[in-house]
């Protein structure tokens, strides 16, 4: 496997069911991120982890619960979700250094629809 | 703080023809700058970045993007679309990675 990988890529869920997304990195990389992806909506931040500490969660809501128990993996943990949060979710990762930026690299996504 | 503008949100240009996606930036410096594609139902792939070397970068699948900080701006191009360029396309930029809002860009054939 090379890259990101992300299972499952494609899941359907009950409002009241509790799922997990899996993000895994083979590329070295010291940060990962979560994104979700609405229709006509700009992408949309939610969770970051730098060696494995979240240094940033965007305002979302408990609902959604992120976990990195090493650098090369990452899980977004939902219940109760609500249809709203149909979305595609990407988990990116990323090589953080002080001195500069570096580019992200992505996975295919899960699409998640809530029923 | 920083952000990115994508001057449109739909280009449609015909097969052989170029392609320009506009992209402006807002920053008190000159940050890191980067192009990704999306094609449908897929993750993003990193296209170009530029990261203050040369102001003219150039990318996978004939794609180029140039730095001009006096328009604040960094612009993607491309001499010559293929039905294949067919994707949404964003801007990013600097070290939070403030993601443009999107081209959707058309191929004619």
């Amino acid at each position: 496997e090379t890259g990101v990988t992300q299972t499952p890529r494609h899941l359907v869920m009950g409002m009241t069911n509790k799922k997990s997304l899996k993000c895994e990195q083979h590329l070295g990389h010291n940060a990962m991120y979560w994104y979700k992806q609405s229709a006509k909506k700009p992408l949309e931040l939610m969770f970051v982890y730098s060696l494995e500490e979240r240094v940033e969660n965007n305002s979302v809501p408990s609902r959604f619960s992120p976990e990195c128990p090493n650098s090369s993996h990452l899980f977004l943990h939902l219940h109760t979700l609500q249809p709203e949060d149909s979305a595609l979710y990407l988990c990116a990762s990323s090589q953080q250094v002080y001195s500069g930026t570096y580019e992200q690299y992505f996975g295919p996504g899960t699409r998640l629809t809530v029923t | 703080a920083q952000s990115v503008t994508q001057l449109d949100s739909h280009v449609s240009v015909s097969e052989g023809t170029p392609v320009l996606l506009r992209c402006n930036y807002s920053s008190s410096y000159s940050p890191s700058l980067f192009w990704y594609v999306q094609h449908p139902n897929k993750g993003l792939q990193l296209l170009l970045k530029y990261t203050s070397a040369a102001t003219l970068v150039k990318g996978i699948n004939g794609f180029e993007a140039e730095f001009k900080k006096s328009e604040t701006s960094f612009h993607l191009t491309k001499p010559s679309a293929h039905m294949s360029d067919a994707a949404e396309y964003f801007c990013v930029a600097g070290n939070q990675f403030y993601f443009g809002t999107g081209t959707s860009l058309t191929v004619i054939p």
